[in-house]
């Protein structure tokens, strides 16, 4: 039962157009949102959260999206590079209160970024 | 330098014969976590601790032990390994009571083969 879903397994976009990544979740009790990017051989780094108050984050050229209703977020790479082909995915957590320690991850979305 | 170390990087073993990934972080850090990464199944969580002497499990704990006795240390132990848990393994840590919230800090990975 895949809780947090990332139904694109890869995207492939110019230098310098948006890439978009879409993650689904179905818990309505998640409240805190994360997404990590990967690199091979490395391990994944934080790139942005939002939490469930908010609909937006932004952080310089990555905006995070969230559609409560929809149970949905997205990730906005404005303008993309080829630095940022590397796998991305979102996580997911709560309720806040009772859980600040599990963490669910989606399966990743293999972005490329052509010069 | 703030690091996640993960022992071994690599490994192949054979079924039964008991082992263990060590995980260490230099930052003071209260969480830590174990994660697997599997081909379409992106990153699932193992176990997590949210400070010393406390831990539980995540989505997928059957066949792992862990331990928190240090607050730097988070060994993984794998008393009777099987070969459905051949994967690419990585710890992870962050700071504070919010533990899944923060942007976590991920060590480069462990690839264990089981034969």
């Amino acid at each position: 039962d895949q809780q947090v879903k990332q139904n694109s397994p890869s995207l492939s976009v110019q230098e310098g157009r948006i890439s978009i990544l879409n993650c689904d979740y179905t818990n309505s009790m998640f409240d805190y949102f994360l997404w990590y990017k990967k690199y091979p051989a490395e391990g994944p780094t934080f790139l942005i959260s939002i939490s469930s108050i908010k609909d937006k984050n932004e952080d310089g050229r990555f905006t995070v999206f969230l559609n409560k209703s929809a149970k949905h977020l997205s990730l906005h790479i404005v303008p993309s590079q080829p630095g940022d082909s590397a796998v991305y995915f979102c996580a997911a957590s709560g309720p806040g209160g009772t859980s600040y320690g599990k963490l669910t991850f989606g399966q990743g979305t293999i972005l490329t970024v052509h010069p | 330098e703030a690091q996640v170390t993960q022992n071994p990087r690599y490994l192949i073993t054979v079924t039964g014969k008991k082992l263990t990934v060590t995980c260490s972080q230099n930052m003071n850090h209260e969480y830590m976590s174990w994660y697997r990464q599997d081909p379409g199944l992106g990153l699932r969580q193992i176990y997590y601790s949210m400070n010393v002497e406390v831990t539980d499990k995540g989505d997928v704990p059957e066949g792992y032990k862990v331990s928190r006795k240090e607050k730097r240390n988070f060994p993984l132990i794998l008393e009777s390994p099987s070969p459905n848990q051949t994967s690419l393994y990585f710890c992870a840590s962050s700071t504070g009571l919010k533990g899944s919230n923060q942007p976590q800090h991920f060590g480069d990975g462990t690839r264990l083969s089981i034969l």
